[in-house]
């Protein structure tokens, strides 16, 4: 079967570090994608790995574990303009997305 | 560049009627997605269309079809509408996904309330 699970909720206070896991089981894999989402907005691609370890773009880094199929990730410096759902999705090998329900964080002052 | 776009924007329609919502993909791209998102969720895979053929299908009712154009752009069409229909409809194109791991950028999305 196919299952993407993430935290549905967090709380973090501006200028700080946050973790958002995701953990993903599908019928074969081709990559692992983070994307933001701003309510009623659409989502916005952030970071994709295919390969174990860690992706660092700016603030924002990703980090994948295929053999455990764990991935994380991690936004530094937050800021107000980060409070949003983080949608962690999974690539089958029919290039297929299988999104997570989403991460709903809120960045507190 | 213009990035995915789709219309119309928002649609309300009642129980058991048709609805076609409409995207077109960032130009270049030859591969198009359509998800369902409902509100508090991550979105579902509906259908993905390559070079007008469809590549994959996701678990949703015959209700639900899809084709796409020559020039790359695609309708999502949904018949005998139920409540249950209500949702943000996403449209995600990509370059190729042919055999090859492409990110798939998202539209602004349809907005369909069923009444």
């Amino acid at each position: 079967g196919q299952n993407i699970d993430q935290p549905t909720e967090m709380t973090a206070t501006e200028g700080a570090i946050v973790q958002i896991n995701c953990t993903y089981q599908t019928s074969g894999f081709n990559g692992l994608f983070w994307y933001q989402q701003h309510a009623g907005e659409a989502p916005t691609f952030l970071s994709y790995n295919v390969l174990d370890g860690l992706e660092e773009k700016g603030r924002f880094s990703s980090f994948l574990s295929r053999s455990k199929g764990y991935s994380y990730l991690l936004l530094k410096e937050l800021q107000m303009k980060d409070s949003a759902s983080y949608l962690c999705a999974a690539m089958d090998y029919g290039q297929n997305f299988v999104f997570g329900p989403g991460t709903r964080l809120s960045v507190l002052p | 560049d213009a990035g995915v776009t789709q219309s119309p924007t928002h649609l309300i329609k009642t129980r058991g009627q048709h609805v076609t919502l409409r995207c077109s993909p960032i130009s270049g791209h030859k591969s198009v997605s359509w998800y369902q998102q409902v509100l508090g969720q991550g979105p579902q895979f509906i259908f993905q269309y390559y070079e007008k053929e469809e590549r994959g299908r996701g678990n949703f009712p015959d209700r639900f079809s899809a084709r796409q154009f020559p020039n790359y752009s695609s309708e999502l069409n949904v018949n005998a509408l139920l409540l249950g229909d209500s949702a943000l409809y996403l449209c995600a194109s990509s370059s190729s996904g042919q055999g090859v791991t492409d990110t798939q950028y998202f539209g602004p999305g349809t907005r369909l309330t069923v009444l």
